[in-house]
């Protein structure tokens, strides 16, 4: 069955510490991957997607996200949060950008 | 200059009375997306156009219905809401390789 993963539900850091949010799927064929945020009260933004070539992608507001097919991961990062981070972030699966397939979210918390 | 546009953002209705939910888009997108997210869980997609093509997911359930009457606008009909169905209602676009999300309409059933 098709499915993604992420593992944390709820993650605290402190601004200024690095992050990063795991995502793991599970998809019969090539996968289109992305991740996407979310805030308060508002729709979800993508992030930053993974179609091919260089398993490094990079994204908006600082973050990057590597692709390892051994693993079948597509973890989140950043190198140091801001305040302004705090938000729920959703990794999706897809086929391109149709029909996708979100995880259940990782709430992030950010401390000053 | 938002590019979609969901109406209202927050809706209360009663146990079986009928609702609509509404979503604008000024990007012009030929593709539509109506996701269900309940809370504490991820969106589900329930159907999407492909401009008039309406292509329902399996496990819709027949009390949700959907309308695009042109490209710019799409509506969500909820026929006979129950308390299952309070939820986050995200409607998106997509061209090419991005879906732009709407902020929701969050809706509540008393």
């Amino acid at each position: 069955a098709q499915s993604v993963t992420q593992p944390d539900i709820h993650i605290t850091v402190s601004e200024g510490a690095s992050l990063e949010l795991r995502c793991n799927y599970s998809y019969g064929a090539t996968p289109y991957l992305f991740w996407y945020v979310q805030s308060p009260g508002q729709g979800l933004q993508l992030l930053l997607k993974y179609f091919s070539g260089d398993t490094l992608v990079q994204g908006i507001k600082g973050f990057e996200a590597e692709f390892k097919r051994s693993q079948s991961s597509f973890n989140l990062r950043k190198p140091s949060v801001h305040w302004s981070d705090a938000a729920e972030y959703f990794c999706a699966v897809g086929p391109y950008t149709d029909k996708l397939i979100f995880g259940t979210g990782t709430r992030l918390q950010v401390f000053p | 200059d938002a590019m979609v546009i969901q109406n209202p953002r927050y809706q209360v209705t009663q146990f079986g009375k009928p609702v609509t939910l509404s979503c604008s888009q000024t990007l012009n997108h030929n593709v539509m997306y109506w996701y269900q997210q309940k809370s504490s869980q991820a969106p589900k997609l329930l159907f999407h156009y492909y401009d008039k093509d309406f292509n329902n997911e399996a496990d819709t359930p027949d009390n949700f219905q959907s309308r695009r009457p042109n490209t710019s606008f799409c509506f969500l009909d909820i026929r006979s809401p129950g308390l299952g169905d309070a939820a986050m209602y995200l409607c998106a676009t997509s061209a090419r390789d991005t879906q732009y999300f709407g902020p929701g309409t969050r809706l509540t059933v008393l």
